[in-house]
């Protein structure tokens, strides 16, 4: 499985931007870039995903690097109720008979100060 | 909404004693999965399922088995319950197209004694 690289922790100022790197310098054809976030005390939930254009949904943007060696997770103002761990994730689509697994790595827990 | 409804939030069992979690989906999807989360390890899969009465092993099935005989319910079964299966337990699911997202239950806290 292809693996993903990102930063322990970050600090955001709430209201301001905040822009999350992962790095995946492995990446196949096949694999799309997922991120989800745990809030504490909860199951993991689905921000994102992208396999080579930027997206944008509700609650944030995703920037995919022209040779998708890395992406960034854009939180255009974050908010107290960001504070979680971002977890950037490839999903291989050769996985899809086999229920498309996530292979979660240690993530980038961020932390929002007033 | 989706929603996945895992039967225990807070367990407490022996060593040695059977356990069963629960999880059931109610959107009719094919995949459901199996994590165990633990400080500094992270999520790591036990196993997952495309389909009912099939199963595949993720990174870490050793000390654990699944039943799907229904679509909608993944069972995650301790044979032996050890101490060092004391974790969060969390079920997910997930439409069958690779590109979709998973959606995860709210986890089961496990305590071994």
């Amino acid at each position: 499985d292809a693996k993903t690289t990102q930063p322990n922790s970050m600090e955001s100022n709430e209201e301001e931007p905040v822009h999350l790197p992962c790095n995946h310098s492995t990446i196949s054809g096949t694999d799309y870039i997922h991120w989800y976030r745990q809030l504490p005390s909860q199951g993991p939930e689905y921000v994102i995903h992208g396999l080579t254009s930027n997206v944008n949904n509700r609650m944030a943007s995703l920037a995919i690097a022209e040779d998708r060696k890395s992406s960034t997770l854009i939180l255009h103002r974050a908010t107290l109720r960001d504070a979680a761990v971002y977890y950037c994730i490839l999903r291989d689509l050769s996985f899809y008979n086999q229920g498309g697994k996530l292979i979660f790595g240690q993530g980038t827990e961020l932390s929002v100060k007033p | 909404d989706v929603k996945v409804t895992q039967s225990s939030r807070y367990l407490v069992k022996r060593t040695g004693e059977k356990v069963f979690l629960e999880c059931v989906q109610d959107m009719d999807h094919e995949n459901m999965f199996w994590y165990r989360q633990d400080p500094g390890l992270g999520l790591r899969l036990i196993y997952f399922s495309y389909d009912v009465k099939m199963k595949e092993k993720g990174d870490i099935p050793e000390g654990y088995s699944v039943s799907r005989e229904k679509k909608e319910r993944f069972s995650l079964i301790l044979e032996s319950a050890s101490t060092n299966q004391t974790s969060m337990y969390l079920c997910a699911s997930s439409w069958g197209a690779a590109a979709g997202e998973l959606f995860f239950g709210e986890g089961s806290r496990l305590t071994v004694l």
